[in-house]
């Protein structure tokens, strides 16, 4: 069976510092990759999503940048948080869109 | 106009009882459709597909209405476990899917 992992659940990190979340799926093939982010009480804003290595598109144009250096591998980045990137971030897989995503269990990042 | 929009509630309903979300959409080619749900400080999870007929899972149906543009989420014999945060989604057959900000549950004893 399929499965997403992410991590860290959790991150305080200060304004200014670098960040690296990580999300890799298992058990499947090329899958299409997204991250997403939900502030407090919001809904979900698409930051990026990936149909294969290499291959990002960005939806949100601000500080933070992802790569897909392998097939199952998708990495949301910063190199100098903002206090607005405080949030839970979330990342996402399906094969086909018609079948809904599966979401990680989401990182809550609050920059201090 | 947001692309996917819902009641954000919240409901706030008792045990047993019958309760109905709406959510309209403004992007006609919207192929296909989702509830999901999510659990406080938790990931969403996927709760229904709605296609075009829509479609029942146990206490739970989904309905899509494509002339007006919206789709419904009907809960029978609510339960204390019910609550959380219901979201609607479109996808227009490309790679991105649009999430609504969502519909708060709340089920009392």
């Amino acid at each position: 069976s399929q499965t997403i992992h992410q991590w860290p659940a959790t991150l305080v990190q200060p304004v200014g510092s670098p960040l690296s979340l990580e999300c890799t799926v298992e058990g499947t093939s090329n899958p299409n990759l997204y991250w997403y982010r939900q502030a407090a009480g919001r809904g979900l804003q698409l930051l990026f999503y990936s149909v294969g290595i290499g291959q990002i598109s960005s939806e949100v144009p601000q500080n933070l940048s992802a790569s897909r250096p392998q097939d199952r591998q998708f990495i949301l980045s910063s190199k100098k948080l903002l206090l607005s990137d405080s949030g839970f971030y979330l990342c996402a897989w399906t094969l086909d869109s018609r079948s809904g995503y599966t979401f990680g269990s989401g990182t809550r990042l609050t920059v201090v | 106009r947001k692309e996917v929009e819902q009641d954000p509630g919240p409901f706030n309903v008792p045990e047993g009882a019958t309760v109905a979300f709406n959510c309209t959409y403004s992007n006609s080619a919207s192929q296909s459709f989702f509830w999901y749900r999510q659990d406080c400080r938790k990931e969403p999870k996927l709760l229904m597909s709605v296609y075009s007929s829509g479609n029942e899972d146990g206490r739970f149906t989904a309905q899509l209405n494509r002339a007006s543009q919206y789709i419904s989420l009907l809960i029978r014999d609510s339960k204390l476990s019910d609550s959380a945060t219901y979201l609607c989604v479109g996808h227009t057959g490309g790679f991105k899917t649009i999430f609504g900000a969502g519909t708060r549950l709340f089920v009392k004893a």
